[in-house]
Parts: structure tokens; sequence; C-alpha cells
């Protein structure tokens, strides 16, 4: 089975902080995707990565970036934190198009409920 | 640009009960679909996924979904509700060519009672 593995299950950092969400899985997916998800607005894509150093913004990308320098590990960084980004944050992997079939589903973590006080 | 409408943010049925979530698709071409279940404190699982091959898709824990393209629907149901199937589900669905990216719905949080 899949394994995607997030560090923290709950995290409570201070407004202006740097933060560091981390997230590695264990199937040599190339696709990786971070998500938050906010009640009744279901999943949105913040930032996605399909190979090692390669990075795209998803649908949410502002105040938020990425780091993938292994293809194992997916970082997403909040570069100063705000209030208003306390959220339930998903990590998601999946192989490529290009070396399995185009349905590939993607594999979650159990994500990371994360407060800005 | 592909979205997904899930109706209905709550459900509420009773225990042994039949089970229809909705979904709603649209997309321009063909799309991939895929139904997510979350149960509390848990990332997304994946229920079953549409291949093409049958328009009836079997998943797992008795759930299976009907994709209709003359109504761009792809509908979950299970015939027998069980209090174990209590969680939110997520309808997604990802294009051809997409890079694998999922957009989607907002989710049907589901009641089971005795």
């Amino acid at each position: 089975d899949v394994k995607v593995t997030q560090s923290s299950r709950y995290l409570v950092k201070r407004t202006g902080e740097k933060v560091f969400l981390e997230c590695v899985q264990d199937m040599d997916h190339e696709n990786m995707f971070w998500y938050r998800q906010d009640p009744g607005l279901g999943l949105r894509l913040i930032y996605f990565s399909y190979d090692v150093k390669m990075k795209e913004k998803g649908d949410i990308p502002e105040g938020y970036s990425v780091s993938r320098e292994k293809k194992e590990r997916f970082s997403l960084i909040l570069e100063s934190a705000s209030t208003n980004q306390t959220s339930m944050y998903l990590c998601a992997s999946s192989l490529s198009p290009v070396t399995g079939a185009l349905n590939q589903p993607q594999h979650f973590g159990d994500g990371t409920r994360l407060s800005i006080l | 640009a592909q979205s997904v409408t899930q109706l209905g943010s709550h459900v509420s049925v009773s225990e042994g009960a039949l089970v229809l979530l909705r979904c709603n698709y649209s997309s321009s071409v063909p799309p991939y679909l895929f139904w997510y279940v979350q149960y509390p404190n848990q990332g997304l699982q994946l229920l079953l996924k549409y291949t093409s091959a049958a328009t009836l898709v079997k998943g797992i824990n008795g759930f299976e979904a009907e994709f209709k393209k003359s109504e761009t629907s792809f509908h979950l149901t299970k015939p027998s509700a069980h209090m174990s199937d209590a969680a939110e589900y997520f309808c997604a669905v990802s294009l051809t060519g997409g890079g694998n990216k999922l957009t989607f719905g907002t989710g049907t949080q589901l009641k089971v009672e005795l």
C-alpha cells in the first residue's frame, strides 16, 4: 500500500512565523500535491509538483511556497503565517500519466490541522 | 476548465436504507471521475474510479457509481447503509492530460441514523 506521511497531525503557530509542513511518500510517485481543506469549500489545490525541483501553482498559491529537493519529499512553506491560513492541510501523491494510466488516483496523508494564533 | 457539483452538503439516511450521493460534472473533454471518502480526522481514501471500461463502477465497502454521459453525472450509491458509512464523501474530476490534477466537489456529509 502507498504510504503518504505528514510530519505533524496538529500544529499551533503564531502570526508572522515561517511554517514548514512536511510530506513524504514511499511509492516513488512522480506527482505530489498540497491542498487545504475548509468546511463548505472542499479541497483546494495550493501547489503541485510533477518532478524533483519542479512546481506549479494551483488555485490558491498566495502566501505559500513549496520545495521538492528529493522525489519522496514535498514541503509546504507559509512564508509569514496569518490567521486566515488556519486550516486542514492535506498532502497527496500519484503516479505520472506518463508512467502510469491516465486515471491514476491520488493517495492522501492523514492531514495536518494548523492553527495560527 | 472542469468543475464538479455535489448536490446536498448533508445527507441523512436510516441504517439499512439506500444511500444516494449526487455528483455532476462539467467538462469539455471526457473526464476521469473519482469518489473519495474521509472519515473523521483522517485523510481521503479512494472509494472508486471511473475507467471508461464500464459505466457501472464497483468500489470498496459495497459502494458503486454509474457514469451517465447524457446527464453528466456520476452518482454514488449503496443499497443498504451501515453506521460505519458515516463520513464525508468527495467527488473529483481529472482531465485527460491534466497531469492527474483533481478538481474536487465541496463534499457531502453522510449521517446514518438508527
